[in-house]
């Protein structure tokens, strides 16, 4: 079975902290992604990475940014943690090459900025 | 820009009722199109999926056909049950990273 790990599920973490979230994926995927999910704004791109060292922003990455070392790895970074960014994050990753082939997600990290 | 817009909830629904979740989208080209559903405390998982004009996609009892011509790819149930109780979400796969593009969600609540 298909498995993307996002290693803590529930952050609490105060304003001006340096906030990392990572994301794991065994299926060997080129793409990864993260996501922030919001009420009623539905699910909105942060940033993507199609290779290992490769990324490209998504839709809102104004205080974000991403490192992928590893192609199995991708980690989401807010370098100063405010408390607009209080959300919930989801990590997403697939394979390429195939028209319409799925996106496999996480189970989300909710963060908290206090 | 490419975009996909879903009905408002919450949807409330007695048990064994027809469930229809209205879904349309704007974009370039042939996108492949996606439902997925969230259900309380956990991720999205992939409901079902259709990558071209008038494939259905289908799933748990779950129905959605794509619609070139209105642009669409409503959701429908014949029966649902309690346990359908989620967020569900449209989307569309767009661009030449294939980004997944999504709609709002919307929440279903399923009494008995």
């Amino acid at each position: 079975d298909v498995k993307v790990t996002q290693s803590s599920r529930y952050l609490v973490k105060r304003t001006g902290e340096k906030v990392f979230l990572e994301c794991v994926q065994d299926m060997d995927h080129e793409n990864m992604f993260w996501y922030r999910q919001d009420p009623g704004l539905g699910l909105r791109l942060i940033y993507f990475s199609y290779d290992v060292k490769m990324k490209e922003k998504g839709d809102i990455p104004e205080g974000y940014s991403v490192s992928r070392e590893k192609k199995e790895r991708f980690s989401l970074i807010l370098e100063s943690a405010s408390t607009n960014q209080t959300s919930m994050y989801l990590c997403a990753s697939r394979e390429t090459g195939v028209v319409g082939n799925t996106i496999y997600f996480g189970e989300g990290s909710w963060l908290t900025v206090v | 820009g490419d975009s996909v817009t879903q009905m408002e909830g919450p949807v409330t629904l007695s048990e064994e009722a027809f469930l229809t979740i209205n879904c349309t989208y704007t974009a370039t080209g042939y996108p492949s199109l996606f439902w997925y559903v969230q259900y309380p405390g956990e991720g999205l998982q992939l409901l079902l999926k259709a990558t071209k004009a008038d494939d259905k996609g289908s799933n748990k009892g779950f129905e959605a056909t794509y619609r070139k011509e209105t642009t669409s790819f409503h959701l429908e149930k014949g029966s649902v049950q309690v346990s359908d109780s989620a967020v569900y979400f449209c989307a569309l796969v767009s661009g030449g990273y294939n980004k997944l593009i999504f709609g709002a969600g919307t929440r279903l609540a399923v009494h008995p």
